[in-house]
């Protein structure tokens, strides 16, 4: 009963190091998401995904890449991290179709990324 | 309103007493409305879905309302517990098959 799996969990980088965070989801959800965690700022969209192949700026793309090769992934990439890329990460996952379910997110467990 | 925005920021309740916090959202073009708990160290989890005027919804103590006309929810607790400690998130579906728009949250500490 994976549901939306994250990884890594945590992770340290270096100002200019890139890295790669993973999340798979086994609900055979359409749309998928990333979103950063930031105090007093809430969840704020990073980019998102409507389908396999297809991916879209959200509200704070900048700094960021994302790629759906296969509907169950959906990777985010930083290329060169800043400090200001310090946050808690959360992957998403939902399906279109049922009404009143619209949309609703089923979240994975997060990554806490620092940028020294 | 153009986002979604929530009342208070955070509130510190004894236990059993009773509390409620607001939810606004654009009234115009309404399509649903979610309610999540989020504990701490945890991840989000839906609470309600909410997509009439004049909707109630109800799990255990926890209830919520929605006014779509004038664009607001109301979030109550009956009988506050300790384990009711998490923030409360608000998400307002900005069209019906993409983004969802969350607000910055209500962050509920019972204390006993």
């Amino acid at each position: 009963n994976a549901g939306v799996t994250q990884t890594p969990k945590f992770r340290v980088l270096k100002t200019g190091q890139s890295m790669t965070l993973l999340c798979a989801q086994d609900m055979n959800h359409e749309y998928m998401y990333w979103y950063r965690q930031d105090p007093g700022m809430g969840l704020r969209l990073i980019h998102y995904s409507v389908g396999e192949g297809t991916t879209a700026k959200g509200e704070v793309p900048d700094g960021y890449n994302v790629s759906r090769l296969k509907k169950q992934n959906f990777l985010l990439g930083l290329e060169s991290a800043a400090p200001s890329q310090t946050s808690v990460y959360f992957c998403a996952s939902s399906y279109p179709g049922i009404a009143g379910l619209k949309n609703i997110q089923y979240f994975g467990a997060g990554t806490r990324l620092s940028v020294l | 309103i153009l986002n979604v925005e929530q009342s208070p920021q955070s509130l510190h309740v004894q236990e059993g007493d009773s509390t409620n916090f607001t939810c606004s959202f654009p009234s115009s073009n309404f399509y649903a409305l979610h309610w999540y708990r989020w504990e701490t160290a945890k991840s989000p989890e839906a609470l309600f879905v909410m997509t009439l005027n004049g909707d109630e919804k109800k799990k255990g103590r926890i209830s919520a309302t929605l006014n779509t006309k004038e664009g607001y929810s109301y979030l109550y607790i009956k009988g506050s517990q300790p384990e009711d400690s998490a923030t409360y998130l608000c998400a307002y579906p900005k069209t019906s098959y993409d983004k969802v728009i969350f607000g910055p949250g209500t962050s509920l500490s019972v204390i006993p």
